[in-house]
């Protein structure tokens, strides 16, 4: 079936570390997201790509990096810039054919520093 | 920019009862609208959408919204609600016109059924 995978579900951080997080997509979508979840503040975009090779800061990019070298695959890394890691982070795919239908989601990856 | 507000963070309701969860946005034109559902440690999965046309929309599980032009609402509503819809649902806004229009989410809102 296709879908969005995400990997891994839990991860955890040490202090001053960089962790990446690992999507990956068969829908054959063409843009990506990555999201943010804190509770009691929905979801909060970090970067988007529309594009291999291109992608855009969403509104709360510092701290993160992306690349985009292959369209399937859309990983995010924590970098140690990043001051409050611990979050429940979303990537999403989706294609101008469904763009009215919204996003699809992977099951998201739990980040916590220790 | 676009913003949507979800009046209510927590909404509890008996098993049986009415669920009526509220999502206002703020742009003067009309975006696309969507309700999505997330469980426990999950994604998010879509319960329906507005895109054009009938402004009463049925989604899954039992769900549906009436977008109010004159409101700026999209509210959820069930009839009669389980003890399996017990999760958090995310009101979203897409402008209209745009190939890859950023989807934008409420602050969510958890419901609770109880027996």
């Amino acid at each position: 079936d296709g879908g969005i995978t995400q990997s891994p579900k839990y991860l955890f951080r040490k202090e001053g570390q960089n962790v990446t997080l690992s999507c990956e997509q068969n829908l054959n979508h063409d843009a990506m997201y990555w999201y943010r979840q804190d509770p009691g503040q929905g979801l909060r975009l970090i970067y988007y790509s529309q594009i291999v090779n291109d992608f855009q800061k969403g509104d709360i990019a510092e701290g993160y990096s992306v690349s985009r070298e292959k369209k399937e695959s859309f990983p995010l890394t924590v970098t140690s810039a990043q001051k409050n890691p611990t979050a429940f982070y979303l990537c999403a795919s989706s294609t101008p054919r469904t763009e009215m239908g919204g996003y699809t989601f992977g099951s998201g990856t739990r980040l916590t520093v220790v | 920019a676009q913003s949507v507000t979800q009046l209510g963070s927590h909404v509890s309701v008996s098993e049986g009862a009415l669920v009526l969860l509220r999502c206002n946005y703020s742009s003067s034109v009309p975006p696309y609208l969507f309700w999505y559902v997330q469980y426990p440690n999950q994604g998010l999965q879509l319960l329906l959408k507005y895109t054009t046309g009938a402004t009463l929309v049925k989604g899954i599980n039992g769900f549906e919204a009436e977008f109010k032009k004159s409101e700026t609402s999209f509210h959820l509503t069930k009839p009669s609600a389980h003890m399996s819809d017990a999760a958090e649902y995310f009101c979203a806004v897409k402008d209209r016109g745009t190939s890859y229009g950023k989807l934008t989410f409420g602050q969510g809102t958890i419901l609770t059924v109880h027996p």
